[in-house]
């Protein structure tokens, strides 16, 4: 079946490094995306992996991708206070008809200490 | 510059009181979407409209529908509203839902539903 799951909380230091972890389960996933909402707001895309990639890296985000395991993560070198925020993965899934739906992990709630 | 808008942001009906949500859109895309969202919970998603083709996910309850007149809008009804359908619902829109193409999932700021 189709699932993703991701660790429900993070706290870090102001200019540390964070990372967020993310296991999916459907293995035809094309893509691999790491979804932003603050509070209040909707979600934005912050990043996304092609399946073939191992890592991606744009600016202070470095994605890696281990397909063998089916495991995501997301690095956010030097962290702010406006990095808090709740971080959602999700993988393209697809669909019976052959057509493709994104399934989110129930979100990582990032917590930024000064 | 907003390009999904949701209206209104917070919305309280009564339970068993029919409510519909809104969504528009400035960015002409062919899909839109309706995600249902509760507290620390995955975005868990409806149905979504590919032009006028409407598609409704396998468990999703009938108690919702949705209406899509042109483009640029999209109405989530909830037919009798339960205490379980109090949620977060979020609107968003692609430009095509071809698969394995790459395609950016835009979305509104929400609809949070209370029901009473």
């Amino acid at each position: 079946g189709e699932d993703v799951e991701q660790s429900l909380f993070l706290s870090v230091r102001e200019g540390d490094s964070s990372v967020i972890n993310c296991t999916y389960t459907d293995s035809s996933s094309t893509y691999l995306y790491w979804y932003k909402q603050e509070p209040g707001a909707g979600l934005q895309l912050l990043t996304y992996i092609f399946s073939n990639m191992d890592m991606k890296q744009d600016q202070r985000l470095t994605v890696l991708l281990n397909k063998k395991d089916k495991h995501l993560s997301l690095r956010i070198a030097d962290t702010q206070t406006g990095d808090s925020a709740i971080y959602f993965c999700a993988e393209s899934a697809r669909r019976m008809d052959s057509s493709y739906k994104l399934i989110f992990g129930s979100g990582t709630r990032l917590l930024v200490r000064p | 510059d907003a390009m999904v808008i949701q209206n209104p942001r917070y919305q309280v009906t009564q339970f068993g009181k029919p409510v519909t949500l809104s969504c528009s859109q400035t960015l002409n895309h062919n899909v839109m979407y309706w995600y249902q969202q509760k507290s620390s919970q995955a975005p868990k998603l409806l149905f979504h409209y590919y032009d006028k083709d409407f598609n409704n996910e396998a468990d999703t309850p009938d108690n919702f529908q949705s209406r899509r007149p042109n483009t640029s809008f999209c109405f989530l009804d909830i037919r009798s509203p339960g205490l379980g359908d109090a949620a977060m619902y979020l609107c968003a829109t692609s430009r095509d839902d071809t698969g394995s193409l790459f395609d950016e999932q835009y979305f509104g700021p929400g609809t949070r539903l209370t029901v009473t």
